[in-house]
């Protein structure tokens, strides 16, 4: 059962563009979430996390928002670059409760910036 | 460079055979976990130990084990290995294993089981 969903395989924008990156999940427990990118050859880097008492948090290009009530987070990078070519994650984790403190990841979305 | 070494990069092996996936943590990292990454998968979490201990558990199967060294080294057992094992097998450490803990990933290690 896959608990964390990154429906769209893959995503093309243009460079200068906003690219927006969804994922949602079925585990109300989830109180945590991060994004990560990876390129090829490479392993997962951290990019952005927001933890369920916001509903959006910034750092530079990136924004992350939240949706509790629709169990749904995106990924918003504007402007978009090509060196943000990459695969990306959606990781959540029941960070508050303590009960479990495992990453869930889902299957990644296929970023790629056209110049 | 995320300070995670993962070795070896690539092992082939074949149908039946055990092998032994290493990994190195970031300095100052007391947490380790194993995630397995198959094709047209995503990361599946396979296992977490901190400071030598187990703390969480996931899909992993039973010809799978692990363990965390004293030096907090941590090694990844594959035995019997079937086809299907093949993937990319990440290990990634954190500070103190915590769900709001940003993860530090190694490479991978790519396993091909013919």
């Amino acid at each position: 059962d896959q608990q964390v969903k990154q429906n769209s395989p893959s995503l093309s924008v243009q460079e200068g563009r906003i690219s927006i990156l969804n994922c949602d999940y079925t585990n109300s427990m989830f109180d945590y979430f991060l994004w990560y990118k990876k390129y090829p050859a490479e392993g997962p880097t951290f990019l952005i996390s927001i933890s369920s008492i916001k509903d959006k948090n910034e750092d530079g290009r990136f924004t992350v928002f939240l949706n509790k009530s629709a169990k749904h987070l995106s990924l918003h990078i504007v402007p978009s670059q090509p060196g943000d070519s990459a695969v990306y994650f959606c990781a959540a984790s029941e960070f508050i409760t303590g009960a479990n403190s495992k990453l869930t990841f889902g299957k990644g979305i296929t970023l790629s910036v056209r110049p | 460079d995320s300070g995670v070494t993962q070795t070896p990069k690539h092992l082939i092996t074949a149908t039946g055979q055990r092998v032994t996936l290493r990994c190195s943590p970031r300095s100052g990292d007391l947490s380790v976990y194993w995630y397995q990454q198959s094709l047209d998968q995503g990361l599946q979490f396979l296992i977490q130990y901190y400071n030598g201990e187990e703390r969480a558990k996931g899909n992993i199967l039973e010809r799978f084990s692990a363990q965390q060294f004293p030096d907090l080294h941590s090694e990844l057992n594959l035995s019997s290995l079937e086809l299907g094992d093949s993937a990319l097998y990440f290990c990634a450490s954190s500070v103190a294993g915590l769900g709001n803990e940003k993860l530090f990933f190694g490479s991978g290690t790519q396993l091909s089981v013919l």
